[in-house]
């Protein structure tokens, strides 16, 4: 069955500019969780959706959001890009909260 | 103080060479995991443990729920075992630690 599949790979924006992030989980997965991966501060949790509700966020600003669809597709979304922002973005899917998580190759993203 | 610590940071070893890698956590989890990261970045989750120890070919995943510790073992370690490997503790989200940068020379 296919993988976690996340697009684009790489993205290249300015700063200012706002960004939107995909995620399609494997089928059967309801449950979706967001990562920024950054050289500094490594893997930080960003939120987690289930059944299109968010269940569960981390520590930051409201520039980040996300949200889930009926499909269990989720988007991510950061307003205002900041040079700090630039990152991989994984996003990982489980059956649900708590079981095995399968990660997404990442979205690469730079600010410039 | 990290919630969860990883150690080494880094890691050389020779072809064949049984590998250790630690990881305490100071959170209370209901599962340990271990992940692997190549260069690239994708992710592969290699165990989820609650307790015990768990085997899949030449890796070995040990939990210590009392003491607060984990180890992900790799027995006859090869040159294609290169990469980071990653613990994060479950709460009620993934908390990560740092990784291990593993290289290993033929």
């Amino acid at each position: 069955k296919a993988g976690v599949t996340q697009t684009p790979r790489y993205l290249i924006k300015t700063r200012g500019q706002q960004v939107t992030l995909s995620c399609s989980p494997i089928s059967g997965h309801r449950s979706v969780s967001w990562y920024q991966q950054t050289p500094g501060q490594g893997l930080q949790f960003l939120f987690e959706y289930f059944s299109e509700t968010q269940r569960n966020k981390g520590n930051f600003p409201g520039r980040f959001s996300g949200r889930q669809f009926s499909n269990s597709r989720s988007e991510m979304n950061v307003s205002t890009l900041e040079l700090g922002d630039s990152a991989l973005y994984l996003c990982a899917s489980s059956s649900m909260t708590g079981t095995e998580a399968f990660f997404g190759q990442g979205t690469r993203l730079t600010v410039v | 103080k990290n919630e969860v610590e990883q150690s080494p940071q880094n890691l050389t070893a020779q072809e064949g060479e049984f590998i250790t890698i630690n990881c305490s956590y100071s959170v209370g989890i209901s599962a340990l995991h271990w992940l692997q990261q190549h260069p690239g970045g994708g992710i592969v989750s290699l165990f989820m443990l609650s307790s015990g120890k768990k085997k899949h070919g030449r890796l070995i995943a040990t939990i210590n729920i009392q003491e607060k510790h984990s180890s992900l073992h790799i027995t006859a370690s090869h040159p294609r075992d290169s990469a980071v490997y990653i613990c994060a503790a479950d709460t009620d989200k993934l908390i990560f630690g740092t990784g291990t940068r593993l290289q290993v020379f033929p």
